[in-house]
């Protein structure tokens, strides 16, 4: 079957560094993505990770290893208006399909 | 350019009614995917349409159905609808449906059934 796992809820404090962890077990394997979704809105794409290391994008990281099945988001210089769900996506190969994690809430606090 | 319009945003239906959404891909793009998303299951996959065809289906009942046509845009119908079916439906565009071109979605219409 298909597994995607990333911790439910994170808090973290405005201008800190925050690491959103993403793990997987999947038939089939092209990408990684991140997104981040506001409550009531459309997700948006923050991420794309095909090969091992790290993509990095301003403010925000993403770092893939195939070998661990292992993803993670790194927020730098946290904003209130980072409070968001971040879901972490495997696009699977033979179907071009997107399989989510449930999704990690994040609470940036004063 | 516009992104992808869903519509409507919102409704309200009784158990045992069918229900029909609508999904405007972003011009040119192809590819129309559909996903339900509840706060416990997460996003899920619900089918895929590339050029009016259903390219990929994930592991929901007969009674979720779509359709896509010749301007691309998809219609998703949900037959004699049940509590469960109360969620946020959220449709992905994209050029091909891979992910050299990256995938766009729409806002969503949020189902309530009572």
């Amino acid at each position: 079957g298909q597994n995607i796992d990333q911790p439910t809820e994170m808090t973290a404090t405005e201008g800190a560094i925050v690491q959103i962890n993403c793990t997987y077990q999947t038939s089939g394997f092209n990408g990684l993505f991140w997104y981040q979704q506001h409550a009531g809105e459309a997700p948006t794409f923050l991420s794309y990770n095909v090969l091992d290391g790290l993509e990095e994008k301003g403010r925000f990281s993403s770092f893939l290893s195939r070998s661990k099945g292992y993803s993670y988001l790194l927020l730098k210089e946290l904003q209130m208006k980072d409070s968001a769900s971040y879901l972490c996506a495997v696009e699977m190969g033979a179907t071009n399909k997107l399989i989510f994690g449930t999704g990690t809430l994040l609470a940036v606090q004063p | 350019k516009a992104g992808v319009t869903q519509t409507p945003r919102y409704l309200i239906k009784t158990r045992g009614q069918q229900v029909t959404l609508s999904c405007s891909p972003i011009s040119g793009h192809r590819s129309v995917s559909w996903y339900q998303q509840t706060p416990g299951q997460g996003l899920q996959f619900l089918f895929e349409y590339f050029s009016e065809t259903q390219r990929n289906k994930g592991n929901f009942p007969g009674r979720f159905s779509g359709r896509q046509f010749s301007n691309s845009r998809s219609e998703m119908n949900v037959s004699t609808l049940e509590l469960g079916d109360s969620a946020l439906y959220l449709c992905a565009s994209s050029l091909s449906g891979s992910s050299n071109y990256g995938y766009t979605f729409g806002s969503g219409t949020r189902l309530t059934v009572v």
